[in-house]
């Protein structure tokens, strides 16, 4: 059973650049969230997505956006990139809304941003 | 809104040594609680999970986690220290079972041998 996969798992941009980062939940979850991690903190919650739709969203600027698709993987792109953008992104997903909810993420091993 | 508060972002120990890390919450629902543990250049795992039933939780590892309500905590605690536990352990919580979890800022593990 494949667990959360993400891709790629490194990559590096200038500033104002744009980037897309990619997400396949494990097997048979139906919701997947983002988060960034910066140097030395934890987590901090992006945005989570159920039957393609954004539900909920954390503290973050429009820049940043997602997609959730029919077979539940989800991308997240974020444009006009900042140095301050520099992080490990991490994608999380659950079965969460079909009443199975304890709020246990499975999350990937992260997609590490560098903006230059 | 809910916070994490983990006190000390480095803790070291000998190995063998009890493992004690200290994570206070605050939350205006009875709230979900978790502990992660994140090895270098990898994902979370999960190490345990408090989700109102009984108040000593027991994960993985052999890591446990006591929930009391009066003191707003949920540290987490090993009798012995392994070389392999040398990990950044994060704490979090969530006020319902829709996923969205905030993270203490986390406290790395150090085991000496």
């Amino acid at each position: 059973d494949a667990g959360v996969t993400q891709s790629p798992t490194h990559l590096i941009k200038t500033r104002g650049q744009q980037v897309t980062l990619r997400c396949s939940p494990k097997s048979g979850h139906d919701t997947v969230s983002w988060y960034q991690q910066a140097l030395g903190q934890g987590p901090q919650f992006i945005f989570q997505y159920y039957e393609e739709e954004e539900r909920q969203r954390g503290n973050f600027p429009d820049r940043f956006s997602g997609h959730q698709f029919p077979n539940y993987s989800s991308e997240l792109n974020v444009n006009a990139l900042l140095l301050g953008d520099s992080a490990l992104y991490l994608c999380a997903s659950s079965l969460v809304f079909r009443g199975a909810g304890t709020g246990e993420l499975f999350f990937g091993e992260g997609s590490r941003l560098t903006v230059l | 809104a809910q916070s994490v508060t983990q006190l000390g972002s480095h803790v070291s120990v000998s190995e063998g040594a009890l493992v004690l890390l200290r994570c206070n919450y605050s939350s205006s629902v009875p709230p979900y609680l978790f502990w992660y543990v994140q090895y270098p250049n990898q994902g979370l795992q999960l190490l345990l999970k408090y989700t109102s039933a009984a108040t000593l939780v027991k994960g993985i590892n052999g890591f446990e986690a006591e929930f009391k309500k009066s003191e707003t905590s949920f540290h987490l605690t090993k009798p012995s220290a392994h070389m392999s536990d040398a990990a950044e352990y994060f704490c979090a919580v969530s006020v319902s079972g829709y996923s969205t979890l905030t993270f203490g800022k986390g406290t790395m593990l150090l085991v000496s041998p």
